[in-house]
């Protein structure tokens, strides 16, 4: 059975602090994504990475994806207010035919103004 | 609005009834997915259709639940004799067929069994 571990499972932090939230497994995905959900809403891709080794970078935050594909990192600089939420890495089977995403689980972050 | 649309958004429920939950997927993609997500957990899988064809059920879903894709358009997932146990968000996806496309998800149907 794959998993995803992800850490910390809740971080509350000052508004202009940095953090980083790690998402590991000790299986390889071919990919992997990355998603925000707020409460009662769905979960909202805010990024993919395919290639091990992969950086993305989205304003404030910067994703990475492990050179063996077994684990990412979300890095938020400057936090604000606004990233509040549930953040959601989920990785897709590599060579999967449904291609369905295997969810962690889970870091609730709260920024404090 | 062109995203995954889901209807209900909220449903609350008798124990022992029955509920029906609709999907509608990004009009050309050809994946669609349902998750249930319970209260600080992520995502479940419950299962997977490829246009029309239920090609993947997780065994999470018990045969009190049953989902259809008629015409591989909008899905529709039903639970029967509902129990406490069912209270959880029901999310919908879809993506296109393809290695590693990204899925994009619905509002969520939040279930409550009293």
């Amino acid at each position: 059975t794959q998993l995803l571990e992800q850490s910390p499972q809740f971080l509350s932090i000052q508004e202009g602090e940095n953090l980083t939230v790690y998402c590991n497994s000790s299986s390889v995905f071919s990919s992997l994504q990355w998603y925000r959900q707020e409460p009662g809403e769905g979960p909202v891709l805010l990024v993919t990475v395919v290639t091990g080794g992969e950086v993305k970078k989205l304003k404030r935050l910067t994703f990475q994806f492990g050179d063996a594909r077994k684990d990412s990192s979300l890095h938020i600089t400057a936090a604000q207010p606004g990233d509040t939420g549930l953040y959601l890495c989920a990785g897709s089977s590599y060579g999967g035919a449904t291609n369905k995403l295997i969810f962690g689980t889970g870091t609730l972050l709260a920024v404090q103004p | 609005d062109t995203g995954v649309s889901q209807d209900p958004r909220h449903k609350i429920t008798k124990r022992g009834q029955n509920v029906t939950f609709r999907c509608d997927p990004i009009s050309e993609h050809n994946r669609l997915y349902w998750y249930r997500q319970t209260l600080g957990q992520g995502p479940e899988f419950l299962t997977y259709f490829q246009n029309e064809a239920q090609l993947e059920k997780s065994r999470l879903l018990s045969d009190r639940f049953s989902a259809e894709r008629p015409k591989g358009s909008f899905s529709t997932l039903e639970i029967q004799r509902t129990e406490q146990g069912d209270s959880a968000m029901y999310l919908c996806a879809s993506s296109r067929f393809g290695q590693n496309t990204e899925a994009f998800f619905g509002q969520g149907t939040r279930l409550t069994v009293v």
